[in-house]
Protein backbone atom coordinates (compact mmCIF):
# COMPACT_ATOMS: atom_id res chain seq x y z
CA UNK A 1 0.00 0.00 0.00
CA UNK A 2 0.90 3.59 0.12
CA UNK A 3 1.80 5.46 3.02
CA UNK A 4 3.66 8.61 4.14
CA UNK A 5 5.32 9.00 7.86
CA UNK A 6 6.18 12.35 9.34
CA UNK A 7 6.11 12.94 13.60
CA UNK A 8 3.02 13.08 15.03
CA UNK A 9 4.23 16.35 17.05
CA UNK A 10 7.47 18.43 17.32
CA UNK A 11 8.30 21.29 19.51
CA UNK A 12 11.20 23.95 19.01
CA UNK A 13 11.94 27.34 20.73
CA UNK A 14 11.61 30.76 19.12
CA UNK A 15 14.67 31.38 17.09
CA UNK A 16 16.08 28.07 16.50
CA UNK A 17 15.61 25.58 13.73
CA UNK A 18 13.35 22.83 12.92
CA UNK A 19 13.75 20.23 10.46
CA UNK A 20 10.45 17.60 10.35
CA UNK A 21 10.92 14.60 8.25
CA UNK A 22 8.74 12.83 5.74
CA UNK A 23 9.28 9.57 4.33
CA UNK A 24 7.01 7.45 1.83
CA UNK A 25 6.50 4.61 0.07
CA UNK A 26 4.45 5.24 -3.06
CA UNK A 27 3.22 3.93 -6.54
CA UNK A 28 5.51 5.64 -8.66
CA UNK A 29 6.52 9.51 -7.34
CA UNK A 30 5.94 12.96 -9.30
CA UNK A 31 6.57 15.17 -6.88
CA UNK A 32 6.37 16.12 -3.21
CA UNK A 33 4.88 19.00 -1.41
CA UNK A 34 5.06 20.72 1.74
CA UNK A 35 1.74 22.62 2.72
CA UNK A 36 1.18 24.48 5.92
CA UNK A 37 -2.13 24.67 8.09
CA UNK A 38 -2.82 27.02 11.09
CA UNK A 39 -5.30 25.26 13.33
CA UNK A 40 -9.06 25.83 12.34
CA UNK A 41 -7.94 27.15 8.71
CA UNK A 42 -6.98 25.70 5.52
CA UNK A 43 -3.79 24.38 3.90
CA UNK A 44 -1.10 26.57 2.18
CA UNK A 45 1.14 25.34 -0.05
CA UNK A 46 4.86 25.94 0.81
CA UNK A 47 7.35 23.97 -1.50
CA UNK A 48 7.32 21.34 -4.58
CA UNK A 49 10.20 18.93 -5.22
CA UNK A 50 10.50 16.53 -7.78
CA UNK A 51 14.49 16.50 -8.54
CA UNK A 52 16.55 15.44 -5.49
CA UNK A 53 18.13 18.39 -3.48
CA UNK A 54 17.12 21.25 -1.47
CA UNK A 55 15.04 23.72 -2.44
CA UNK A 56 15.22 27.18 -0.60
CA UNK A 57 12.37 29.75 -0.34
CA UNK A 58 13.01 32.18 2.36
CA UNK A 59 12.98 31.34 5.91
CA UNK A 60 11.79 27.82 4.66
CA UNK A 61 13.51 24.84 2.60
CA UNK A 62 12.90 21.45 1.49
CA UNK A 63 14.73 18.55 0.64
CA UNK A 64 13.89 15.43 -1.29
CA UNK A 65 15.64 12.09 -1.45
CA UNK A 66 13.60 10.37 -4.23
CA UNK A 67 15.94 7.10 -4.36
CA UNK A 68 15.78 7.11 -0.30
CA UNK A 69 11.82 7.95 -0.49
CA UNK A 70 12.82 10.84 1.76
CA UNK A 71 12.20 14.69 2.19
CA UNK A 72 12.49 16.93 5.20
CA UNK A 73 10.94 20.81 5.48
CA UNK A 74 13.35 22.86 7.34
CA UNK A 75 12.30 26.20 8.85
CA UNK A 76 14.94 28.63 9.94
CA UNK A 77 14.60 31.58 12.44
CA UNK A 78 11.19 30.03 14.19
CA UNK A 79 9.18 32.68 14.76
CA UNK A 80 5.83 32.19 17.05
CA UNK A 81 3.29 32.31 13.87
CA UNK A 82 5.23 29.52 12.70
CA UNK A 83 3.21 27.40 15.25
CA UNK A 84 0.52 24.84 12.57
CA UNK A 85 0.45 21.20 11.05
CA UNK A 86 2.43 20.88 8.33
CA UNK A 87 1.56 18.18 5.59
CA UNK A 88 3.66 15.90 2.98
CA UNK A 89 1.93 15.46 0.48
CA UNK A 90 3.32 12.50 -2.88
CA UNK A 91 2.16 12.86 -5.98
CA UNK A 92 2.42 9.41 -7.41
CA UNK A 93 2.21 7.75 -10.77
CA UNK A 94 -1.82 8.16 -11.81
CA UNK A 95 -1.63 11.62 -10.39
CA UNK A 96 -3.15 11.35 -7.21
CA UNK A 97 -1.75 13.08 -4.37
CA UNK A 98 -1.15 10.94 -1.22
CA UNK A 99 -1.37 12.71 2.20
CA UNK A 100 0.47 11.75 5.39
CA UNK A 101 -1.28 12.82 8.83
CA UNK A 102 0.51 15.62 9.70
CA UNK A 103 3.38 17.25 12.19
CA UNK A 104 1.66 19.43 14.60
CA UNK A 105 4.53 22.24 15.49
CA UNK A 106 4.66 23.59 18.58
CA UNK A 107 6.94 26.79 19.26
CA UNK A 108 7.55 27.88 22.58
CA UNK A 109 9.27 31.79 23.46
CA UNK B 1 -15.04 36.61 -3.56
CA UNK B 2 -11.05 35.79 -4.46
CA UNK B 3 -10.13 32.09 -4.07
CA UNK B 4 -12.53 29.44 -2.52
CA UNK B 5 -15.51 29.94 -1.01
CA UNK B 6 -17.36 27.09 0.98
CA UNK B 7 -20.30 27.30 2.82
CA UNK B 8 -21.59 26.22 5.18
CA UNK B 9 -19.21 26.88 8.11
CA UNK B 10 -20.21 24.43 10.11
CA UNK B 11 -22.95 22.73 10.13
CA UNK B 12 -24.75 20.02 12.80
CA UNK B 13 -27.75 17.54 11.15
CA UNK B 14 -29.62 14.88 12.11
CA UNK B 15 -28.57 10.78 10.59
CA UNK B 16 -30.42 10.40 7.80
CA UNK B 17 -30.36 13.65 6.38
CA UNK B 18 -29.67 14.79 3.11
CA UNK B 19 -27.29 17.99 3.09
CA UNK B 20 -25.57 19.83 0.45
CA UNK B 21 -21.84 21.53 0.71
CA UNK B 22 -21.21 24.08 -1.78
CA UNK B 23 -17.77 25.43 -3.31
CA UNK B 24 -17.60 27.93 -5.20
CA UNK B 25 -13.70 29.04 -7.26
CA UNK B 26 -13.39 32.30 -9.04
CA UNK B 27 -9.55 31.83 -10.71
CA UNK B 28 -10.86 29.90 -13.42
CA UNK B 29 -9.14 26.62 -12.27
CA UNK B 30 -9.52 23.37 -13.97
CA UNK B 31 -9.68 21.09 -11.64
CA UNK B 32 -11.63 20.64 -7.98
CA UNK B 33 -11.35 18.58 -5.22
CA UNK B 34 -13.63 17.67 -2.24
CA UNK B 35 -11.02 16.08 0.81
CA UNK B 36 -12.05 15.17 4.48
CA UNK B 37 -10.29 15.79 7.47
CA UNK B 38 -10.62 13.62 9.97
CA UNK B 39 -7.72 14.25 13.06
CA UNK B 40 -5.10 11.71 13.36
CA UNK B 41 -5.23 10.87 9.34
CA UNK B 42 -4.08 12.38 6.19
CA UNK B 43 -6.43 14.50 3.76
CA UNK B 44 -8.41 11.99 1.99
CA UNK B 45 -9.40 12.52 -1.08
CA UNK B 46 -13.71 12.05 -2.05
CA UNK B 47 -14.35 13.39 -5.14
CA UNK B 48 -12.19 14.92 -8.06
CA UNK B 49 -13.11 16.84 -11.25
CA UNK B 50 -9.93 17.42 -14.20
CA UNK B 51 -12.96 19.91 -16.15
CA UNK B 52 -16.28 21.09 -16.32
CA UNK B 53 -18.47 17.85 -16.78
CA UNK B 54 -16.41 15.20 -15.77
CA UNK B 55 -16.16 14.12 -12.16
CA UNK B 56 -14.64 10.97 -10.62
CA UNK B 57 -14.00 8.86 -7.40
CA UNK B 58 -11.38 9.59 -4.64
CA UNK B 59 -9.99 7.28 -1.87
CA UNK B 60 -13.41 7.66 0.28
CA UNK B 61 -16.27 8.17 -2.64
CA UNK B 62 -19.08 5.87 -0.61
CA UNK B 63 -22.19 7.94 0.54
CA UNK B 64 -21.15 11.13 -1.55
CA UNK B 65 -22.09 12.48 -4.90
CA UNK B 66 -20.62 15.42 -6.75
CA UNK B 67 -21.43 17.38 -9.78
CA UNK B 68 -19.60 20.07 -11.93
CA UNK B 69 -21.56 22.15 -14.49
CA UNK B 70 -19.58 24.70 -15.15
CA UNK B 71 -16.26 25.88 -14.00
CA UNK B 72 -16.88 27.62 -10.77
CA UNK B 73 -18.68 25.37 -8.46
CA UNK B 74 -18.40 21.92 -7.46
CA UNK B 75 -21.29 20.70 -4.77
CA UNK B 76 -20.57 18.10 -2.54
CA UNK B 77 -23.91 15.68 -1.50
CA UNK B 78 -24.80 13.72 0.98
CA UNK B 79 -27.47 11.54 0.42
CA UNK B 80 -28.01 10.35 3.75
CA UNK B 81 -25.50 11.50 6.22
CA UNK B 82 -24.23 9.22 8.98
CA UNK B 83 -22.52 9.58 12.25
CA UNK B 84 -19.23 8.26 10.13
CA UNK B 85 -19.46 11.77 8.12
CA UNK B 86 -18.59 13.99 10.62
CA UNK B 87 -15.00 15.31 9.52
CA UNK B 88 -13.85 18.76 8.38
CA UNK B 89 -14.58 19.01 4.30
CA UNK B 90 -12.07 20.89 2.16
CA UNK B 91 -12.72 21.93 -1.03
CA UNK B 92 -9.54 23.01 -3.77
CA UNK B 93 -9.04 23.59 -6.90
CA UNK B 94 -5.77 23.38 -9.12
CA UNK B 95 -4.97 24.86 -12.79
CA UNK B 96 -3.62 21.73 -13.91
CA UNK B 97 -5.40 18.40 -14.27
CA UNK B 98 -4.52 14.71 -12.87
CA UNK B 99 -2.51 13.82 -15.91
CA UNK B 100 0.01 16.98 -14.97
CA UNK B 101 2.58 17.65 -12.39
CA UNK B 102 3.26 20.95 -10.17
CA UNK B 103 -0.30 19.95 -9.25
CA UNK B 104 -0.44 23.12 -6.30
CA UNK B 105 -3.70 23.39 -4.72
CA UNK B 106 -6.11 26.34 -3.15
CA UNK B 107 -8.14 25.23 -0.23
CA UNK B 108 -11.05 26.71 0.39
CA UNK B 109 -11.40 27.34 4.48
CA UNK B 110 -12.93 24.36 5.35
CA UNK B 111 -16.85 22.84 6.32
CA UNK B 112 -17.35 21.14 9.47
CA UNK B 113 -19.94 19.03 9.70
CA UNK B 114 -21.52 17.14 12.54
CA UNK B 115 -23.64 14.18 11.96
CA UNK B 116 -25.51 12.98 15.39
Amino acid sequence: GQNIDQPTEMTATEGAIVQINCTYQTSGFNGLFWYQQHAGEAPTFLSYNVLDGLEEKGRFSSFLSRSKGYSYLLLKELQMKDSASYLCAVEDSNYQLIWGAGTKLIIKP
Amino acid sequence: IAGITQAPTSQILAAGRRMTLRCTQDMRHNAMYWYRQDLGLGLRLIHYSNTAGTTGKGEVPDGYSVSRANTDDFPLTLASAVPSQTSVYFCASSDSGQDSGANVLTFGAGSRLTVL
